[in-house]
């Protein structure tokens, strides 16, 4: 059974670009949540979607926004990258909404913005 | 705000011996907490997880130890080996917001 997929693994951006990040989820899981993660800050939570409605979001500015689609796959975009915003993106999915179903967790997608 | 607390930052044991993670947590709504485990340039992988209603849960060399009162949990992993030499994250979830609130993770390194 394929894993969690992310692309693009890696991201090379410049300041004030914008970024779209992608993850499919295993097959059958509808909700998928992504989580920053940084030396500095450790594992922060960005949003979560289950059937395409986003449930949760975490304390982001607005310029992190994300979507899900009629087959689960998911995109967050960044738009006007800044420095900080330098990080690797991670996706889980699992099988229902809510973080006591066991969520599995992509590769990431390295973002460096310069 | 740090809703979970986890220590030590790293951790340095001899192959055999045992390692101890230790976290807290200060929101009394949170009722699942599990453990991940990141391999460098991989994305983190469900370990083992407990809910406050037992005090102990055991999977091979891992067990979790937990302190409802004292809300306090732990991840004890015995006879470690070079292979378990990871970064270990604690979390916790519960409350309004159904999302994994991290620890800041704890670099384990099992010398041979």
């Amino acid at each position: 059974k394929a894993g969690v997929t992310q692309t693009p693994r890696y991201l090379i951006k410049t300041r004030g670009q914008q970024v779209t990040l992608s993850c499919s989820p295993i097959s059958g899981h509808r909700s998928v949540s992504w989580y920053q993660q940084t030396p500095g800050q450790g594992l922060q939570f960005l949003f979560e979607y289950f059937s395409e409605t986003q449930r949760n979001k975490g304390n982001f500015p607005g310029r992190f926004s994300g979507r899900q689609f009629s087959n689960s796959r998911s995109e967050m975009n960044v738009s006007t990258l800044e420095l900080g915003d330098s990080a690797l993106y991670l996706c889980a999915s699992s099988k229902g909404p809510g973080g006591d179903t066991e969520a599995f967790f992509g590769q990431g997608t390295r973002l460096t913005v310069v | 705000q740090q809703q979970v607390k986890q220590s030590p930052q790293s951790l340095i044991v001899q192959k055999g011996g045992i390692s101890i993670i230790n976290c807290a947590y200060e929101n009394t709504a949170f009722d699942y907490f599990p453990w991940y485990q990141q391999f460098p340039g991989k994305g983190p992988a469900l370990l083992i997880a407990i809910r406050p209603d037992v005090s102990e849960k055991k999977e091979g060399r891992f067990t979790i130890s937990f302190n409802k009162s004292a809300k306090q949990f732990s991840l004890h992993i015995m006879d470690s080996q070079p292979g378990d030499s990871a970064t270990y994250f604690c979390a916790a979830v519960g409350g309004s917001n159904y999302k994994l609130t991290f620890g800041k993770g704890t670099l384990l390194t099992v010398n041979p």
